[in-house]
């Protein structure tokens, strides 16, 4: 089945710094990638959605400028969080489809702290 | 606000009953899909609902969807402690733009 990896699994990084999250599908080709956050107990929350080769579509309330997405392949799409402070502190999940396919794949998610 | 209802927030069962939790969603859809969320985990995927179908089995799964209520509910019949987990039910919107996910339930079996 389809796989979608993400980089790095665990993050812990000082206030005021960048962090880059990666999420690849590895044996298909994602024209579609959706980032989520998690804060604990809760739900997965849609950050913004990303096609290959255009800008990314942000949820309102979601910052552009604090959270960078990049998708500029097929295979790759990345999520920098800028200037980061702890109140970012969250799990952070990615998925992908393939054309208009039905079936979204998940990441196994990123779990940045921030200090 | 992204997130459907899903009801009950927390439900806790013995082994060998049977687990139903229901969804409501906002949209118009072309979708909805079932997760399993172990504690601090990634998703795993469990069943999708075309919109043009009513109902759908997969193993002890039983998936129901009524889009006039704009509704779903997932039953686990027979249910096991390894099932202890949150289940979310997302929604594909109609043009696959967007994907959204319920604020999920939080199921414990006791063995």
């Amino acid at each position: 089945g389809a796989v979608v990896s993400q980089h790095p699994s665990w993050v812990i990084c000082k206030s005021g710094t960048s962090v880059k999250i990666e999420c690849r599908s590895l044996d298909f080709q994602a024209t579609t990638m959706f980032w989520y956050r998690q804060f604990p107990k809760q739900s997965l929350m849609l950050m913004a959605t990303s096609n290959e080769g255009s800008k990314a579509t942000y949820e309102q309330g979601v910052e552009k400028d604090k959270f960078l997405i990049n998708h500029a392949s097929l295979t790759l799409s990345t999520l920098t969080v800028t200037s980061a402070h702890p109140e970012d502190s969250s799990f952070y999940i990615c998925s992908a489809r393939s054309g208009y396919g039905e079936t979204q794949y998940f990441g196994p998610g990123t779990r940045l702290l921030v200090l | 606000s992204q997130q459907g209802e899903e009801d009950p927030q927390a439900l806790s069962i013995q082994e060998g009953e049977n687990a139903t939790m229901n969804c409501s969603y906002k949209t118009s859809i072309n979708n909805l899909q079932w997760y399993r969320q172990n504690s601090g985990r990634g998703l795993v995927h469990l069943i999708l609902i075309r919109s043009n179908e009513r109902e759908k089995h997969s193993g002890r799964l039983r998936v129901t969807l009524d889009t006039s209520k704009k509704s779903s509910s997932l039953l686990i019949t027979a249910s096991r402690a390894a099932d202890t987990a949150s289940y979310f039910c997302a929604e594909l919107f109609s043009n696959f733009n967007k994907f959204y996910f319920g604020s999920g339930t939080k199921l414990n079996v006791k063995p």
